[in-house]
């Protein structure tokens, strides 16, 4: 089946520093990927919409300045978390859908998770 | 994209047969019911995915009443590994490629 791999899956980092997290479709190409930013014992709040060779869409409320996030090829979107603070510490969750999700084919929605960032800023 | 409304939390035993229900009373011609599994530290997985009446795979089975402004996820005999979070999504996922999650209801399971 299709397979999302995130990484790193832990990072802690200081104050002020930027920390990267990629997310790799490993057995199929995905034109779009998702963030999504989990706090404890909450939802999954969705961050922005990932298109490859283009600008992302970010959610209301969510700092684009902040989140950086680039797409650049069919299987790899990055989130970058510019000068973090302890208040972005989170899970960050990345999805990605496959094409045969739009014509289920397969019975499901074709949407894939990655397995979560744990960052901590301290 | 139609609002859910599900159980914050519900309890069960191994072995029993769990159901939790799921509201979205707003739900359009198109929209999709879509569940999702999620363990503590991981992304969620899909679990089963329905328009209308009755849906079962080798996980679980999904009940759709004809009026579609609900729906049941029943998870058979479950055990132990079955304590997650379980989310209800609604929404057109052929002309839209959001997911927006709500909720979900918390899961556990006792021995």
């Amino acid at each position: 089946g299709a397979v999302v791999s995130q990484h790193p899956s832990r990072v802690i980092c200081k104050s002020g520093t930027s920390v990267k997290i990629e997310c790799r479709s490993l057995d199929f190409q995905a034109t779009t990927m998702f963030w999504y930013r989990q706090f404890p014992k909450q939802s999954l709040m969705l961050m922005a919409t990932s298109n490859e060779g283009s600008k992302a869409t970010y959610e209301q409320g969510v700092e684009k300045d902040k989140f950086l996030i680039n797409h650049a090829s069919l299987t790899l979107s990055t989130l970058t978390v510019t000068s973090a603070h302890p208040e972005d510490s989170s899970f960050y969750i990345c999805s990605a859908r496959s094409l045969r999700g739009k014509g289920r084919v397969l019975g499901d929605d074709g949407y894939t998770f990655g397995s979560g960032t744990r960052l901590t800023v301290v | 994209l139609a609002k859910t409304t599900q159980p914050i939390s519900m309890d069960s035993y191994e072995g029993q047969e769990v159901n939790i229900t799921c509201s979205h009373n707003n739900i359009a011609t198109n929209d999709y019911i879509t569940w999702y599994q999620q363990f503590p530290s991981q992304g969620p997985r899909f679990i089963i995915q329905g328009y209308k009446t009755k849906v079962t795979n080798e996980v679980a089975s999904l009940f759709i009443p004809a009026d579609r402004k609900s729906s049941t996820l029943s998870l058979p005999r479950v055990s132990l590994s079955d304590t997650a979070v379980y989310y209800c999504l609604v929404g057109d996922s052929q002309n839209t490629d959001k997911l927006i999650f709500g909720t979900g209801t918390r899961l556990q399971v006792f021995p």
